[in-house]
């Protein structure tokens, strides 16, 4: 059973398309969050929810937009996708505070054209 | 401000032999610090923490931290490097009290090489 999921692995668009990415995690836990890595491998955090409820918004454009239907699910919606936004998103969970410790999704490989 | 060094973005070692990869972090209180690993296309895999107590922690793959809050470091050590363990290595560090900022400051990471 895969702990933290992510839908789609690979997703290749236009610039200017909107495109969703999916993250489901069956671990129980009540935060979730979305990073970028990008192609040097910089790891950078985007959003935190915390039962369903927005703790850290960096700062990302709005293009960006999260949205979690429960606790179990935190899903990516970018507009007007750009060049720049090509790299691979990873959802994580974790559970403080008796579990700090992140767990990581397999990523979403984003390319844009 | 909080931040995290990984002085090397490179580490090269024989198989067999012992392996350090550096980390060294700035935080105005008590932190906890973690060792995440990536393998070639995957996602991060959580190796190790330090949150109190005991310096040395030990972790997943037969790997181990050792917390020197007057140097400020949390180096990864493992004594016998295996080939199967070249990968991406990043620290991490957040606040103890950081309360509902859940928030970990990453390293750039560090590229292991273990050779055959």
């Amino acid at each position: 059973d895969t702990a933290v999921s992510q839908t789609p692995k690979y997703l290749v668009t236009q610039m200017g398309n909107d495109k969703s990415i999916k993250c489901e995690q069956n671990l129980g836990h009540d935060t979730m969050y979305w990073y970028k890595q990008d192609s040097k491998k910089f790891l950078k955090i985007m959003f935190s929810y915390n039962n369903k409820e927005l703790i850290i918004n960096e700062t990302v454009p709005n293009r960006f937009s999260p949205k979690s239907p429960d606790k179990a699910h935190l899903n990516l919606h970018i507009n007007s996708l750009e060049l720049g936004d090509s790299a691979v998103y990873f959802c994580a969970s974790s559970h403080p505070p008796e579990g700090i410790e992140q767990f990581f999704g397999p990523g979403t490989r984003l390319t844009v054209l | 401000a909080q931040s995290v060094a990984q002085p090397e973005d490179q580490v090269n070692v024989a198989e067999g032999n012992p392996l350090t990869v550096k980390c060294t972090y700035s935080v105005s209180g008590n932190p906890y610090l973690f060792w995440y690993v990536q393998y070639p296309n995957r996602g991060l895999q959580f190796l190790l923490k330090y949150i109190t107590g005991d310096n040395l922690v030990k972790g997943s793959y037969g790997f181990e931290a050792e917390f020197n809050k007057s140097q400020t470091s949390f180096h990864l050590k493992k004594p016998s490097a295996l080939v199967s363990d070249s990968a991406l290595y990043f620290c991490a560090v957040r606040l103890s009290n950081a309360g509902n900022n859940r928030k970990l400051i990453w390293g750039l990471g560090t590229s292991l090489a273990v050779n055959p």
